[in-house]
């Protein structure tokens, strides 16, 4: 099992600049959910899929921001135009939710840095 | 407002010590509980969970504790050792399968 798998670990963009973050859940897994980490709000939930639709975004942060999921073994967050106020470290994590309360598994996180 | 709260942002304990790490929450809908560990450069990685209908989980040197009227759970470690220093993460489960993370308590464990 390889675990849940993010791209690029790290990124470093400038202001304005189109961001695409990538992520592989576990095989079998039926959720999928964004994380977001910052020092100031901890760990903020910004979408979920359920079978690879989409279930909440409303934390999804403003319209900048834009998540899909084509298919059950792929989803990207994309943030156009990005703004430094974007900096943080981004989690992809999945689940089994046909497993009762099955946890969350999370990738190693991509760092994203908006200068 | 947060909904799962950690007021204390760290701890210091001595190796072979309890570790207690505490937790509130505000909704009283939430069923089930989750106690995360993250290590610098990794992802959250699950430790232990209790069901609403239990008030004790027990892993080893793991315990989760939860208190439903007072609406707060804790994280017992004993013995606590180096490898346990690193940032704790609870959560709880919402109707929809998704995860509320408090902000974390960072355990250093000296030897």
């Amino acid at each position: 099992d390889a675990g849940v798998i993010q791209s690029p670990r790290h990124e470093v963009t400038e202001m304005g600049q189109e961001v695409t973050l990538r992520c592989k859940p576990i095989s079998g897994h039926n959720s999928l959910f964004w994380y977001r980490q910052t020092m100031m709000r901890g760990l903020e939930l910004l979408i979920y899929f359920n079978n690879n639709v989409p279930i909440d975004d409303s934390g999804m942060p403003e319209d900048r921001f834009s998540a899909k999921m084509p298919n059950a073994s792929f989803s990207t967050l994309k943030i156009q135009p990005s703004e430094p106020r974007d900096s943080a470290v981004y989690f992809c994590a999945s689940s089994n939710r046909g497993t009762y309360n099955s946890p969350l598994h999370f990738g190693n996180g991509t760092r994203l840095t908006v200068t | 407002d947060q909904q799962v709260k950690q007021n204390s942002p760290s701890l210091s304990v001595q190796e072979g010590r309890i570790s207690i790490l505490n937790c509130d929450y505000t909704n009283s809908m939430f069923d089930y509980f989750l106690w995360y560990k993250k290590y610098p450069a990794e992802g959250p990685t699950f430790l232990i969970s209790i069901s609403s209908i239990k008030d004790k989980n027990e892993d080893g040197r793991f315990t989760v504790f939860l208190n439903k009227s007072a609406k707060h759970l804790s994280l017992h470690i004993v013995p606590s050792q180096p490898g346990d220093s690193a940032v704790y993460f609870c959560a709880a489960s919402g109707s929809q399968g998704n995860l509320i993370f408090g902000k974390g308590t960072k355990l250093s464990v000296k030897p």
